[in-house]
């Protein structure tokens, strides 16, 4: 059972390069998610996809983008990258709608110089 | 807003208990409880309704304080594999379906 798949894992970036983080999940929901992870800041929401088609912003979305590519994809662009992203970057999914958990892939650790 | 966990850590011997608060300025909905060791992705814990009952996971369980809006995990007779960091992560009325997590309390359980 794979769950959520991100990658790449780790990935180093020179400042002004571009990336696409990439997520897949294999549990048919309806609902994904990408969030930073910064120590001593919890997780934070960059964008969501409540369902196929739909993007929302979260609390932190400047300097990114996403596409929900279909109902298993949905990746997150770092159009121009800055040391400020530097980050952890976990994507997960839900079920649609109110109280549903959600499951988190293991994540992409990026540095960027 | 973020909401406010704490402690921010806490040392514990194998065998005994502690409590993790998780309060918001916000009326809440729903509170999610996640572990997360060292290294690996968050795991969902159980979810705390509104007006819901206390859940509970193995030894750990959790309640929901409506009138102070805040929720509490109960490490209970803990164990070695209960180390890690907890998070909650509050969902609101005005936002359903996402998430807004805390700073996280950090759990070394030690023999």
């Amino acid at each position: 059972n794979a769950g959520v798949t991100q990658t790449p894992k780790f990935q180093v970036l020179k400042t002004g390069q571009s990336m696409t983080l990439q997520c897949a999940q294999d549990m048919n929901h309806n609902s994904m998610y990408w969030y930073r992870q910064d120590p001593g800041m919890g997780l934070r929401l960059i964008y969501y996809s409540a369902s196929e088609g739909t993007t929302d912003k979260g609390e932190v979305p400047n300097g990114y983008n996403v596409s929900r590519l279909n109902k298993r994809e949905f990746s997150l662009r770092l159009e121009s990258a800055a040391p400020s992203q530097t980050s952890v970057y976990f994507c997960a999914s839900s079920r649609q709608g109110v109280n549903q958990p959600q499951h988190f892939g293991d994540g992409t650790r990026l540095s960027i110089l | 807003q973020q909401p406010v966990q704490s402690p921010q850590a806490v040392i514990l011997r194998e065998g005994e208990d502690a409590v993790i608060n998780c309060s918001s300025s916000k009326a809440l909905y729903s509170v999610h409880w996640y572990r997360q060791k060292h290294g690996e992705a968050p795991v969902f814990l159980m979810i705390l309704l509104k007006g819901g009952e206390q859940k509970g996971h193995d030894k750990i369980s959790a309640s929901f304080n409506e009138k102070k809006q805040q929720s509490s995990l109960y490490l209970t007779a803990s164990q070695l594999s209960y180390s890690g960091t907890y998070f909650c992560g509050t969902e609101h009325a005005d936002s359903w379906g996402k998430l807004q997590f805390g700073a996280g309390t950090q759990v070394v359980v030690t023999p």
